[in-house]
């Protein structure tokens, strides 16, 4: 049992380029969920599911945009990379329900933009 | 606003115990989170409340009071291996996380 997977683990960009981060999970999660954390910050939900086919905002959903064709999976692209977007990313899945929100985590991607 | 206020680091020796305290302002509550990461690691789960009052979990007890927007996790018996950062999260009425900045745990021998 894998959990959540996530890669790349480190990526370096350069301003304006675009890439994908990847999540999967095998837990059969229906909630999925990206955060970004940021040095004394608490993190920051960008994107999330509750279902194939369903994705919803967060609190910084801006140069982000995700997609649910499976269960399995939600990628996060970033469409054209800013030094703001230097952070690390973590991708969490939860069963549905409020007292189900129990997250489990991916290993994070620690991403920098020069 | 919504708002979680946890200390930014503190330090305990091995063996002690050790208060984590949380302060929370949110729209609406269903239920506070304690999480564990260690450096360059995901967060795991730790414990979560709902109701007032302690929950023992092991080493780890974590205690709610919903009239004063408190918690607290408390840690006994220090090890080595406790030394993380200890991130506080409410749930809010819209059944969104609301993340405080997490508390750094150093632990000395």
């Amino acid at each position: 049992n894998a959990g959540v997977t996530q890669t790349p683990k480190f990526q370096v960009l350069k301003t304006g380029q675009s890439m994908t981060l990847q999540c999967a999970q095998d837990m059969n999660h229906e909630y999925m969920s990206w955060y970004r954390q940021d040095p004394g910050m608490g993190l920051r939900l960008i994107h999330y599911s509750v279902g194939a086919g369903i994705t919803d905002q967060g609190e910084v959903p801006n140069g982000y945009n995700v997609s649910r064709s499976t269960t399995e999976d939600f990628p996060l692209r970033l469409l054209s990379a800013a030094p703001s977007q230097t952070s690390v990313y973590f991708c969490a899945s939860s069963l549905q329900g409020a007292e189900a929100n129990v997250l489990t985590f991916g290993a994070g991607s620690r991403l920098t933009v020069l | 606003g919504q708002n979680i206020d946890q200390p930014t680091e503190m330090t305990a020796t091995e063996g002690a115990i050790v208060q984590i305290n949380c302060t929370y302002q949110t729209s609406g509550f269903n239920g506070l989170f304690w999480y564990q990461q260690h450096a360059g690691e995901a967060p795991t789960f730790l414990s979560y409340n709902v109701l007032d009052g302690l929950e023992e979990k092991g080493r780890f007890s974590s205690f709610l009071s919903r009239s004063k927007g408190y918690s607290y996790l408390l840690l006994k018996e220090l090890q080595m291996k406790d030394s993380a950062s200890y991130l506080c999260a409410v749930l809010d009425s819209n059944y969104q996380l609301i993340w405080g900045a997490g508390t750094k745990l150093i632990i000395k021998p």
